[in-house]
């Protein structure tokens, strides 16, 4: 049972554009929610994360949007560079005690030049 | 120099041998986790542990054993009873009272 949906599975932006990639999930006792970053032959590496007490955090050019009545969030990648190309990965756990994280699909991000 | 060490980086293997990924974390995190990452799939939870001497079955945890002998390691073996194991696998670890988790490099395992 896939609970957090992640879409597009792959996008292409030119080079200062804004890619936006969504996940929605089920299970309305999770509480955070983070976005991982992978590069070819790498290890995810976290991005952001938000907590469903906010709606809109942001760090730098990454934006995370939370939308709790519909159960789904997004990132946002303002003024995007060719260096963000890489596979970004949505995830979802309880906050607390040792829960595990359900990741998303991922999506494969090109930035063209 | 913190953090999440996997060895080999790239593995081969026969059919019908097992094989042994490493993972070691000098973090002092309680937590620690072995993924599966498949192109199109995500990462996948094959086996997690809280604790030393105590380890729970993720969600692909058929033809894969582990240990949790000492704090920092957490070895992988994939067993010949794996169906198709060529994939990258993930080391992740997690301290008690924080939710992020943090990936080693990845070991690559080809069976040839």
């Amino acid at each position: 049972q896939q609970q957090v949906k992640q879409s597009p599975q792959s996008l292409i932006v030119q080079k200062g554009g804004i890619p936006i990639i969504n996940c929605a999930y089920e299970n309305t006792a999770f509480d955070y929610f983070p976005w991982y970053q992978q590069f070819p032959g790498k290890g995810p590496a976290l991005l952001i994360a938000i907590r469903p007490d906010v709606s809109e955090k942001k760090e730098g050019r990454f934006t995370i949007s939370f939308n709790k009545s519909a159960k789904q969030f997004s990132l946002h990648i303002m003024d995007s560079q060719p260096g963000d190309s890489a596979t970004y990965f949505c995830a979802a756990s309880k906050k607390t005690g040792n829960e595990k994280l359900t990741f998303g699909t991922g999506t494969r991000l090109t930035i063209i030049p | 120099d913190g953090g999440i060490t996997q060895s080999p980086k790239y593995l081969f293997r026969k059919e019908g041998q097992n094989v042994t990924l490493s993972c070691e974390q000098n973090l002092n995190h309680d937590a620690m986790y072995w993924y599966r990452q498949d192109p199109g799939q995500g990462l996948r939870l094959i086996y997690y542990s809280q604790i030393v001497n105590d380890f729970q079955k993720g969600d692909i945890a058929e033809g894969y054993s582990v240990s949790r002998e000492k704090k920092e390691s957490f070895p992988l073996t994939v067993t010949s009873a794996q169906k198709n194991p060529t994939a990258f696998y993930l080391c992740a670890s997690r301290g008690l009272n924080d939710n992020e988790q943090f990936f080693g490099p990845g070991t690559r395992l080809t069976v040839l």
